[in-house]
């Protein structure tokens, strides 16, 4: 089966740091992907993990451990315009599954 | 460079109709995948294509139909609507793997009265 798992929501201040977990379940993985998207509009491309570890990307991270079925997106720095939903996805086969995505809101 | 583009942008429809939804690949991508949201959801997977043929099916009915044509861009056929058939419909391109990720369109937002 699939199973991909995020929080609903996150609340954070303006120039501090979240973390936003996922979790996966699949029996065939090729990758972790993080996407953003604004109310409204399409997803736009975040990072992308295929092996242990962290990577860096200016303001955001993102961490795989494929033996935990875990990932991390750490945004540093927020700004108000990072106030979004982000989504989690893996692609198994030819195929990219996606979680139901976190809705960040990001205050003064 | 054009991205993904993805035609009409707004659509009502009456319940038991068809309807088709375009998208144009992103300039150098081959492979098209459509996703269904339904609004406060993630995308859901509906299939995908590569070399004009469904290469991997999500779990939709067989209402929901696909082309590809030899120009990379490709469509989405639903038939006999359903109210819950009122989402946003995504197309997301790629160059065969998603190593890079998928560039997605705006969307079509569909609704069916």
């Amino acid at each position: 089966g699939q199973n991909i798992d995020q929080p609903t929501e996150m609340t954070a201040t303006e120039g501090a740091i979240v973390q936003i977990n996922c979790t996966y379940q699949t029996s065939g993985f090729n990758g972790l992907f993080w996407y953003q998207q604004h109310a409204g509009e399409a997803p736009t491309f975040l990072s992308y993990n295929v092996l242990d570890g962290l990577e860096e990307k200016g303001r955001f991270s993102s961490f795989l451990s494929r033996s935990k079925g875990y990932s991390y997106l750490l945004l540093k720095e927020l700004q108000m315009k990072d106030s979004a939903s982000y989504l989690c996805s893996y692609t198994g086969g030819f195929k990219t599954i996606f979680g139901a995505g976190t809705r960040l809101f990001v205050k003064a | 460079d054009a991205g993904v583009t993805q035609s009409p942008t707004h659509l009502i429809k009456t319940r038991g109709q068809q309807v088709t939804l375009r998208c144009s690949p992103k300039s150098g991508h081959d492979t098209v995948s459509w996703y269904q949201q339904a609004l406060g959801q993630g995308p859901q997977f509906i299939f995908q294509y590569y070399e004009e043929e469904e290469r991997q099916r999500g779990n939709f009915p067989d209402r929901f139909s696909g082309h590809q044509f030899p120009n990379y861009s490709s469509e989405l056929n639903v038939n006999a609507l359903l109210l819950g058939d009122s989402a946003l419909y995504l197309c997301a391109s790629s160059f065969r793997v998603e190593s890079y990720g998928y560039t997605f369109g705006s969307g079509t937002r569909l609704t069916v009265v």
